[in-house]
């Protein structure tokens, strides 16, 4: 079974702070692991994946995770925040057989103050 | 970049009624997915669809569930009756082959039942 543990459902940050968003993942095998994001009133938009490789990732819109085993973290992070990074960010983890689902976690609302 | 297209966006139902709601995947895609999210919670996974059959689903996809893939494009998911916890944002999401592939979602269809 896996699960994902997102630490803090909201995180306010200012513009140009850093944003540290937290994941914890418990997996029984080598994880898949994800960030998504949703914007309001959008589906969910894939910021990074991780898939074995690299474990420093790097996505879209400046965000990158870095995959630790030991803590089983794959922490999000921006080094400076913009006001239209303000969204509901999910970590999910898949154990990477094909065909297989997602689990999310509860989902972390970022605010950007100006 | 290529998109999953939900319909309608939003749905009203009375509480017994069924309900039907569409997906058109990416067109070169196979494997075939449908999430929910109650409002507040996390997003859930439903049931995962490959060569034209369920190879997953979760203890929420129960008898009133139902998905088809009719025509070859579109892809369904059906509550033959639904009740009020029914009610949540539905997620259709699809991706190409192979594990870790990104997942594409839909921008997802809010169904309300009444």
């Amino acid at each position: 079974a896996q699960s994902v543990t997102q630490l803090g459902s909201h995180v306010s940050v200012s513009e140009g702070a850093l944003v540290l968003l937290r994941c914890n993942y418990s997996s029984s095998v080598p994880p898949y692991l994800f960030w998504y994001v949703q914007y309001p009133n959008q589906g969910l938009q894939l910021l990074l994946k991780y898939t074995s490789a690299a474990t420093l990732v790097k996505g879209i819109n400046g965000f990158e995770a870095e995959f630790k085993k030991s803590e089983t973290s794959f922490h999000l992070t921006k080094p400076s925040a913009h006001m239209s990074d303000a969204a509901e960010y999910f970590c999910a983890v898949s154990d990477g057989n094909a065909g297989n689902m997602l689990t999310f976690g509860g989902g972390t609302r970022l605010m950007v103050k100006p | 970049e290529p998109e999953v297209t939900q319909t309608p966006s939003h749905q009203v139902t009375q509480m017994g009624q069924e309900v039907i709601l569409r997906c058109v995947p990416i067109s070169n895609h196979l494997y075939f997915y449908w999430y929910r999210q109650i409002l507040g919670q996390k997003v859930e996974f439903l049931v995962s669809f490959y060569n034209n059959e369920i190879s997953e689903k979760s203890e929420i996809f129960d008898d009133q569930f139902s998905v088809e893939r009719p025509d070859g494009s579109n892809f369904t998911l059906k509550i033959r009756s639904t009740k009020l916890e029914d009610s949540a944002m539905y997620f259709c999401a699809s991706r190409k082959d192979r594990a870790g592939e990104k997942l594409f979602f839909g921008s997802g269809t809010q169904l309300s039942v009444l």
